[in-house]
Parts: structure tokens; C-alpha cells; sequence
């Protein structure tokens, strides 16, 4: 099982509509989870970090579910803007490389008008 | 500056030829990260600095990659004898040191220096 698992899609989705994903990883003693978002030819950017309660920022909600080992993200009143690629990052202290951060390959979403 | 800052933007090389890669991290932190990004692929994690600790090397894809830090700040990676496979954007982060424990804290990307070898 890869260490970090997301359909990479593409979903495409009308205007409007709410749209959510799913990241898995196989780590359990993972401590820290991320969204990134990446656009084309573009660096990935911090879209919000993942917190065991679950967290809303504007139309975006992230949620943590430690039994089942995912992360989600919602995306409500979705715009043209969102389009781009997500890319769920966990963070635990493995003691393996890359300072025990992994990323998952990226949900790539079209937002169509 | 404020965000992490890497140079060249672009850059187009001979096969063969050595090219150097500069990253300046956010002022502050401590880890700085390397990179590489192939057209439609993911992430590929190359080499990873934590202050005055030894390197983690173990994403280097061949021995003609190298990196190093400078006074803790200023990193180079530097490609020997560049293969048209070398060919993708190479990203560089930076983080606040990390501790077990701690939430929320993640790494930043500069924007990146594509490198085209021809």
C-alpha cells in the first residue's frame, strides 16, 4: 500500500456544486495532515492544514478520521478558480526521509462553467 | 525577502553540462527541502537540511546530484553531466524546525527553477 494514496481524478464538476475528495495513508502514528493546492506550472501552496476536530475555512472543510486513516476535503459554491490540483500532505515522525513528510500524487478537479 | 526565493527561474542547458540551483529560505527556518517536479507527475522528495545535522541524502537519484547549505541558510544543488531525464522544475521549501507534537507546522515552496536539457 502506498504511503499516501488520492484518486487522481480528473473530477470535473459544474459551477456551483459541492465537490469532495478523499486522501488515505497507511502511516498511524501520522501527526500532522495538509491540503496543498497546486496550479499549473505553478508551486504548491498551503491551503490549509488538517486538524482532529476538523476545520472550515470559508467554503473549504477538512476533516481527519484517525480510525479509518483519511483525510477529506470539501469544497462548497465551487468557482472556476478552484480549478487546480490538490495534493494531500501527512506529516509523521517516521525517522525516515524527507523529515517524515510525504505527498500524495495530487486530485486533479475541473471546475466547468 | 519574504517567501522562499530560487534562482534561476529557468534555465535550458546542453546535455552534459553542470547547472547549479539556488534556493534562499524564509528567513528563520531552520529545514530546507529539495524537490523535483516532472511535467503532469507528483512530488519527488531529492535531499532534506535541518540546521547543522548531517543531510538527509536519501532522494538523490544518481551521485552526479549534490546540495549543500551554507551557514545554515543559502542552499545550491548542482547536477553533473545533465541527462535529458534531469528535465523538470525543481522546488525548493522551507519549514520551521519541527518537533513531534507540534501541529500545524508545514513547509513553503519558492516558485521554482525549470531546467530544460537539451
Amino acid at each position: 500500500r502506498k504511503e499516501v494514496e488520492q484518486d487522481p481524478g480528473p473530477f470535473n464538476v459544474p459551477e456551483g456544486a459541492t465537490v469532495a475528495f478523499n486522501c488515505t495513508y497507511s502511516n498511524s502514528a501520522s501527526q500532522s495532515f495538509f491540503w496543498y493546492r497546486q496550479d499549473c506550472r505553478k508551486e504548491p501552496k498551503l491551503l490549509m492544514s488538517v486538524y482532529s476536530s476538523g476545520n472550515e475555512d470559508g467554503r473549504f472543510t477538512a476533516q481527519l478520521n484517525r480510525a479509518s486513516q483519511y483525510i477529506s476535503l470539501l469544497i462548497r459554491d465551487s468557482k472556476l478558480s478552484d480549478s487546480a490540483t490538490y495534493l494531500c500532505v501527512v506529516r509523521g515522525y517516521s525517522g525516515g526521509g524527507a523529515d517524515g513528510l510525504t505527498f500524495g500524487k495530487g486530485t486533479h478537479l475541473i471546475i466547468q462553467p | 525577502g519574504a517567501g522562499v526565493s530560487q534562482s534561476p527561474s529557468n534555465k535550458v542547458t546542453e546535455k552534459g553540462k553542470d547547472v547549479e540551483l539556488r534556493c534562499d529560505p524564509i528567513s528563520g527556518h531552520t529545514a530546507l527541502y529539495w524537490y523535483r517536479q516532472s511535467l503532469g507527475q507528483g512530488l519527488e522528495f531529492l535531499i532534506y537540511f535541518q540546521g547543522n545535522s548531517a543531510p538527509d541524502k536519501s532522494g538523490l537519484p544518481s551521485d552526479r546530484f549534490s546540495a549543500e547549505r551554507t551557514g545554515g541558510s543559502v542552499s545550491t544543488l548542482t547536477i553533473q553531466r545533465t541527462q535529458q531525464e534531469d528535465s523538470a522544475v525543481y522546488l525548493c521549501a522551507s519549514s520551521p524546525r519541527w518537533r513531534q507534537g507540534m501541529a500545524g507546522n508545514t513547509i513553503y515552496f519558492g516558485e521554482g527553477s525549470w531546467l530544460t536539457v537539451v
